[in-house]
């Protein structure tokens, strides 16, 4: 599996963008990239999934530039309750959840 | 219904005790994990099962015994646990449809303390 890193921490405020950069440098032609949202507590939640390009749904976008040695997860305007962990993961999509390998994540505070 | 569902939330047990921690999912789900969390780490791999098989033991002490008795639930058998055991422990559950995304479904967690 391929090895991701993430900054360990950011900081915003309510009202902004926020972009998460995951660096993937030794990405397989199969991997896809996938994103997790984790609060104190609770389970991690998936956010968004991509192979390349963009991708958006109703929370997040996804941009993967055309080498796919790196992500990054978009967060339109924040608010308060998107402070929490948020994981990249990549992993070969046809090989299945077998191996869903958490990295350290990047710790987002989100301030008033 | 896309809710794992894990009881109990909070487990106190000692060293001695045998506990069990149960997952059940009814989304037609075919594969099946456990996690186990350490405050600020990210979660770790424990055990995979597909279609009700054991998969994949990442290395797990035998001190946790998984068990799968049909496909919508899991549990995790605890016993003679040492207190670095103490975690969060999470049970996650996908598709396993391949072709289409593995997005995993986990549930809330059990908060285990070992005394």
């Amino acid at each position: 599996l391929a090895k991701t890193t993430q900054p360990i921490s950011m900081d915003s405020y309510e009202g902004q963008e926020v972009n998460i950069t995951c660096s993937h440098n030794n990405i397989a032609t199969n991997d896809y990239i996938t994103w997790y949202q984790q609060f104190p507590s609770q389970g991690p939640r998936f956010i968004i999934q991509g192979y390349k390009t963009k991708v958006t749904n109703e929370v997040a976008s996804l941009f993967i530039p055309a080498d796919r040695k790196s992500s990054t997860l978009s967060l339109p305007r924040v608010s308060l309750s998107d402070t929490a962990v948020y994981y990249c993961l990549v992993g070969d999509m046809n090989t299945g959840g077998f191996k869903t390998i958490f990295g350290a994540g990047t710790r987002l505070f989100v301030k008033a | 219904d896309t809710e794992v569902t894990q009881t109990p939330k909070h487990l106190v047990m000692g060293m001695t005790n045998k506990k069990s921690l149960k997952c059940e999912q009814h989304m037609g789900h075919r594969a099946m994990y456990w996690y186990k969390q350490k405050a600020k780490k990210p979660p770790e791999l424990m055990f995979v099962y597909s279609y009700e098989k054991l998969s994949i033991n990442e290395s797990v002490p035998s001190r946790f015994s998984p068990e799968c008795p049909n496909s919508s639930l899991l549990n995790l058998h605890l016993h003679a646990l040492q207190p670095e055991d103490s975690a969060l422990y999470l049970c996650a559950s996908s598709q396993r449809d391949r072709g289409v995304s593995e997005k995993l479904f986990f549930g809330s967690g059990t908060q285990l303390s070992v005394l």
